[in-house]
């Protein structure tokens, strides 16, 4: 069974630029969650959806959103991007939510 | 807001020695959750603990879960190189659809 995919795996974006990260779940699996994680804040929640409906969201700016498409695929964007959103960018799948995740490799994105 | 907070920092042991780390909550967790991210990886699901007291065992690592379901603890007997890495703790918070993590402890092993 194929795990959790996220593209790209790496990205260098400049500041004031907006990125979108992918994420492909776990099949069948309907809860996706995205983690920022960096040296100094660790793993750090970012928003889960679930059938397509977010429900929940971490302390994190407007410039940081999500969604979630029919076939439980998720993306998430980060518009004017600063260089303090360098981070690994982490997509994590289960089947309902509250339960172990499957992580995804990551997106490493570096703001210059 | 509702933390778990992961005891110690860093661990550097000798190939051979246990290692043990420990996670608290001030609040009751309905589970808990440990993972283990290996340098240059991302973290990997290795077990959920439900019941209050519960113990799990995975070959050389032991998970426990408190009484009281505030705390929770992974203890890996006989420490190899492959277990270089960090280890976290998660758990859902009260009203779910959200998992925290601890900062995570992250084990040396010198062979």
């Amino acid at each position: 069974k194929a795990g959790v995919t996220q593209t790209p795996r790496y990205l260098i974006k400049t500041r004031g630029q907006q990125v979108t990260l992918s994420c492909s779940p776990i099949s069948g699996h309907r809860s996706v969650s995205w983690y920022q994680q960096t040296p100094g804040q660790g793993l750090q929640f970012l928003f889960e959806y679930f059938s397509e409906t977010q429900r929940n969201k971490g302390n994190f700016p407007g410039r940081f959103s999500g969604r979630q498409f029919s076939n439980s695929r998720s993306e998430m964007n980060v518009s004017t991007l600063e260089l303090g959103d360098s981070a690994l960018y982490l997509c994590a799948s289960s089947f309902e939510g509250s339960y172990g995740y499957t992580f995804g490799s990551g997106t490493r994105l570096t703001v210059v | 807001g509702q933390q778990v907070m992961q005891i110690p920092q860093y661990q550097h042991v000798q190939e051979g020695e246990d290692f043990t780390t420990y996670c608290n909550s001030s609040t009751t967790l309905s589970n808990i959750q440990w993972y283990k991210q290996r340098p240059g990886g991302h973290p990997v699901f290795l077990i959920q603990l439900v019941k209050s007291g519960e113990v799990k065992k995975q070959k050389r690592l032991t998970f426990q879960f408190g009484e009281a379901k505030k705390n929770s603890s992974l203890h890996i007997t006989a420490t190899q190189t492959t277990d270089v890495g960090t280890y976290f703790c998660a758990a859902p918070i009260t009203g779910g659809f959200k998992t925290i993590f601890g900062a995570g402890t992250r084990l040396f092993v010198k062979a």
